[in-house]
């Protein structure tokens, strides 16, 4: 079955980074987008981005430009977000999620997420 | 860009009736891109529809959703114990993409 399986929980300090995977199984990985969205806690969902796993192209929200890198490595089946400068308002359980349809390109519905994970930060 | 707008915030039902949850979008979709999602406590979302009105392999039939342009409608015919949950919908007719607040469906 289709799995996304994220890392665990990271503690933070203003102005640092963080990096959080997503490990997929379960599908052929290079046929379908990851996205990623955050929740911060009570709120709605955001998306951050998304990245092609096939040819490594990569979209972002405006939002998170110059902030944000999704990468991706196909021998491990492994997409990656990396967090820069972080700030307290980024505090938020951060979701991988698969699209729907393949070749889709991020313009998609999302069929399968991961578990998420919370990045706390915090001085 | 196109915002969402989840109405109500609150449903608050008893199991066994029905719901109907409001989605409208600040500009016309060009597409049918829209989508609903579930979200219960501590879980990750669930995709229930997508396409406005075409459910994915094992969400019950219970589960619906219509409409176009601007307004779109989850309607959920009779709530299970395990329907009451946060609902979103999300569109992803063009950049930006966005999700709806919520509307929280409680007892």
């Amino acid at each position: 079955q289709v799995l996304l399986v994220q890392s665990g929980p990271e503690v933070k300090k203003p102005g640092a980074s963080v990096k959080v995977s997503c490990k997929a199984s379960g599908y052929t990985f290079t046929s379908y987008a990851i996205q990623w969205l955050r929740q911060a806690s009570g709120q709605g969902l955001e998306r951050v981005g998304w990245i092609n796993a096939d040819n490594g192209d990569t979209g972002y929200s405006q939002k998170f430009q110059g902030r944000v890198t999704i990468t991706r490595d196909k021998s491990a089946s492994t997409v990656y977000m990396e967090l820069s400068s972080l700030i307290s308002e980024d505090t938020a359980v951060y979701y991988c999620a698969r699209d729907q349809t393949s070749y889709c390109n991020g313009d998609c519905s999302l069929n399968y997420w991961g578990q998420g994970t919370l990045v706390s930060v915090s001085s | 860009e196109i915002v969402l707008t989840q109405s109500p915030g609150t449903l608050s039902l008893s199991p066994g009736e029905g719901a109907t949850l409001s989605c409208r979008a600040s500009q016309s979709l060009t597409t049918r891109y829209l989508a609903w999602y579930q979200q219960r406590p501590g879980q990750a979302p669930r995709l229930l529809i997508y396409g406005v009105s075409s459910r994915p392999t094992g969400i019950p039939d219970r589960f619906s959703g219509s409409g176009s342009g601007t307004d779109f409608t989850l309607t959920i015919s009779r709530l299970e114990p395990e329907d009451f949950a946060v609902y979103y919908c999300h569109h992803y007719d063009r950049s930006p993409h966005a999700f709806g607040q919520g509307t929280k469906v409680e007892i």
